[in-house]
């Protein structure tokens, strides 16, 4: 059971928009910067949104990040096959004294 | 370029010990603070630890305090996982990470992942 709950799975069209939602709480999301993380089968994890909404450089603009309150969310607008993928949300916890990962959404691009 | 390197994995019986590596290059690693993260077979990611730059602060996941240490030495830009007492559900592989906002904040960097299994 992760701290962070996301999906366990999303699919998509290529081309469509696909957003995946990361829920916490107060002590997490609620209170620190979120981000997000992509991994390819086989591959290590890679950044994708940091500080709830921003990308590193080489990340394309079809990949959102925004926050409210105690959730978070991932968009990808004009998804494409190379997208299918795992993602995971993380924030730190204040009241655990560390690190804390969603349980991951497989994406599947139709 | 900005690279990390694990090493040290293997297999192991319960109870028994290994320390992990990761050896940091292209970039000045007594600067950030470090992750251990791990993924279980077909399993989601979990933190393990993080170290300050300096050594000063760390901070472990309920799953390993009192079992796993994480140290640094700045001089070699090398970052380590002392595993002791393992246990089964250890087996995972093990991924450094650096950070550059500091202990709580995002990871930029992982490095390939080294496999522990823990099985008799």
């Amino acid at each position: 059971q992760s701290v962070l709950t996301q999906p366990p799975s999303a699919s998509g069209t290529p081309g469509l928009r696909v957003t995946i939602s990361c829920s916490g709480s107060s002590s997490n999301i609620g209170s620190n910067a979120v981000s997000w993380y992509q991994q390819l089968p086989g591959t290590a994890p890679k950044l994708l949104i940091y500080s709830n909404n921003h990308r590193p450089s080489g990340v394309p603009d079809r990949f959102s990040g925004s926050k409210s309150g105690t959730s978070a969310s991932l968009a990808i607008s004009g998804l494409q096959s190379e997208d299918e993928a795992d993602y995971y949300c993380a924030a730190w916890d204040d009241g655990l004294n560390g690190a804390v990962f969603g349980g991951g959404t497989k994406l599947t691009v139709l | 370029q900005v690279q990390l390197e694990e090493s040290g994995g293997g297999v192991v019986q319960p109870g028994r010990s290994l320390r992990l590596s990761c050896a940091a290059s292209g970039f000045t690693f007594s600067s950030y603070a470090m992750h251990w993260v791990r993924q279980a077979p077909g399993k989601g990611l979990e933190w393990v630890a993080v170290i300050s730059y300096d050594e000063n602060n760390e901070y472990y996941a309920d799953s390993v305090k009192g079992r796993f240490t994480i140290s640094r030495d700045n001089s070699k830009n090398t970052l380590y996982l002392q595993m002791n007492s393992l246990r089964a559900e250890d087996t995972a592989v093990y991924y450094c990470a650096r950070t550059p906002a500091g202990m709580r904040g995002y990871v930029d960097v992982w490095g390939q992942g080294t496999t522990v299994t823990v099985s008799s």
